[in-house]
């Protein structure tokens, strides 16, 4: 099982906002990343750290964190935004960094 | 523009060892961590292991036993080995740059896999 907690699935309607979540203890500490994933393409990493936006990366995608949760925003879902959508932080433990990966999210833009 | 490929057999057999190279282009391989990361077929993406250019490593604790990643600096590839492979081994294999950033303090605050290559579908089957 993931110690990283995202809802499986999440619909928003064109031009709406939506917001898909990852729960984990390791986020109390650590910054999330967020990937967008469509089928046959590599996963594109659209938010990482304090909201920081790779080069490209339309404005309308932010990300924030409170406790133990890290947000991703969309504020006016496009249908190019329909996607499945990974957080990705490290564990809890102490030591050697491992990854863990949420269980994704699948977002429909209807 | 870094650029990264996978490649390797896209059939196992059971038992045997899987065996796939990712070759960098665009970019050095050096002064970076690099990450294997795969997707069994209607799964999510689950982290195999990293290693630094140094050569130091770190492995999934579920996948420790039966993994190796190296280094060939000369030929800015890396190599994943995945032994005793079974059909729960079967995946779209991706290696990607594995960035560790920092706040202001110098703390570690996280990473993110900013290149990604194509992937590669493994299939584990007799």
């Amino acid at each position: 099982s993931s110690e990283l907690t995202q809802d499986p699935a999440v619909s928003v309607a064109l031009g709406q906002t939506v917001r898909i979540t990852c729960q984990g203890e390791s986020l109390r500490s650590y910054s999330a990343s967020w990937y967008q994933h469509k089928p046959g393409q590599a996963p594109l990493l659209v938010v990482y750290g304090r909201n920081i936006r790779p080069s490209g990366i339309p404005d309308r995608f932010s990300g924030s964190s409170s406790g133990n949760t890290a947000s991703l925003t969309i504020v006016g879902a496009q249908a190019e935004d329909e996607a499945d959508y990974y957080c990705n932080s490290r564990d809890s433990g102490a030591g050697h960094p491992n990854w863990v990966f949420g269980g994704g999210t699948k977002l429909t833009v209807l | 523009q870094v650029q990264l490929q996978e490649s390797g057999p896209g059939l196992v057999k059971p038992s045997e060892t899987l065996s796939l190279t990712c070759t960098v282009s665009g970019g050095s391989i050096s002064s970076f961590y690099w990450s294997w990361i795969r997707q069994p077929p209607g799964k999510g993406l689950q982290w195999i292991g990293y290693i630094y250019y140094s050569g130091t490593t770190n492995y999934n604790p579920s996948l420790k036993s039966r993994v190796t990643i190296s280094l060939d600096t000369s030929r800015n590839q890396l190599s994943l080995t995945l032994s005793s492979a079974t059909a729960a081994d079967s995946a779209v294999y991706y290696c990607a740059r594995d960035i560790r950033y920092y706040d202001s303090r110098g703390d570690y605050r996280g990473n993110y896999f900013d290149y990604w290559g194509q992937g590669t579908l493994v299939t584990v089957s007799s």
